[in-house]
């Protein structure tokens, strides 16, 4: 059964510093991975999607990475923001199976 | 270009009453999702529609929930009695296929007293 987790679970920087999140999974037999935001209140938006032959994929200041292999993914944010404060969560598709999510990681970027 | 609806945003009721929430999907996808979201558990899946057929249904918690999808445009997902540990927020998904990136709406916030 496909487990994913995200470390850390919450996080605090300073307006303008780059960060890393993490996402690892238990079944590397992956279709693609996605990352997603979720603001207080609201449902998720999906940020960027890697297919499985893919290593990165980059939407302005946000680069997503996947290790197949190893089962992890990075989502690395440059020159945080207050605006990028909110909860980020990593979920992966095993094809035919729906996603399956981490329990996200909880983001504070202070001015 | 509306996303995906989901009513009511909050519901509050008693134990033991029906709940109905209700989700119109994006226009043209033929994918839907329900999901529910606790601190405790996360996001989870509960069931998914393909083509307006329940395709998988194993995260459904017990014969209590039951989801329904008459249209391509409308499904809802249903709990009869309700209990206090469903509490939670439930969100609605929909995407062009299964493997497809999946909008949300903004959920039903559901608290049972």
């Amino acid at each position: 059964k496909q487990e994913v987790t995200q470390i850390p679970a919450a996080l605090s920087v300073p307006e303008g510093e780059n960060l890393v999140l993490n996402c690892s999974f238990t079944d590397s037999a992956i279709y693609n991975l996605q990352w997603f935001r979720q603001d207080p209140g609201k449902g998720l938006t999906s940020l960027l999607l890697i297919q499985s032959s893919q290593r990165e994929q980059t939407s302005g200041r946000l680069n997503a990475s996947l290790d197949k292999s190893s089962g992890r993914s990075t989502l690395y944010i440059a020159a945080s923001q207050p605006g990028d404060s909110a909860t980020y969560l990593c979920a992966v598709n095993s094809g035919n199976t729906p996603l399956v999510f981490g329990k996200g990681t909880r983001l504070s970027v202070i001015a | 270009d509306a996303g995906v609806i989901q009513s009511p945003r909050h519901e509050v009721t008693e134990m033991g009453q029906e709940v109905t929430l209700r989700c119109k999907p994006i226009s043209g996808h033929n994918s839907l999702f329900w999901y529910r979201q606790t601190m405790m558990r996360g996001l989870e899946l509960l069931i998914y529609f393909n083509n307006n057929v329940p395709i998988d249904d194993s995260g459904m918690p017990e014969d209590r929930f039951s989801a329904k999808m008459p249209n391509a445009s409308f499904s809802t997902l249903k709990i009869q009695p309700s209990e206090p540990r469903d509490s939670a927020v439930y969100f609605c998904a929909s995407s062009l296929e299964g493997d497809q990136p999946q909008h949300f709406g903004d959920g039903t916030r559901l608290s049972i007293l």
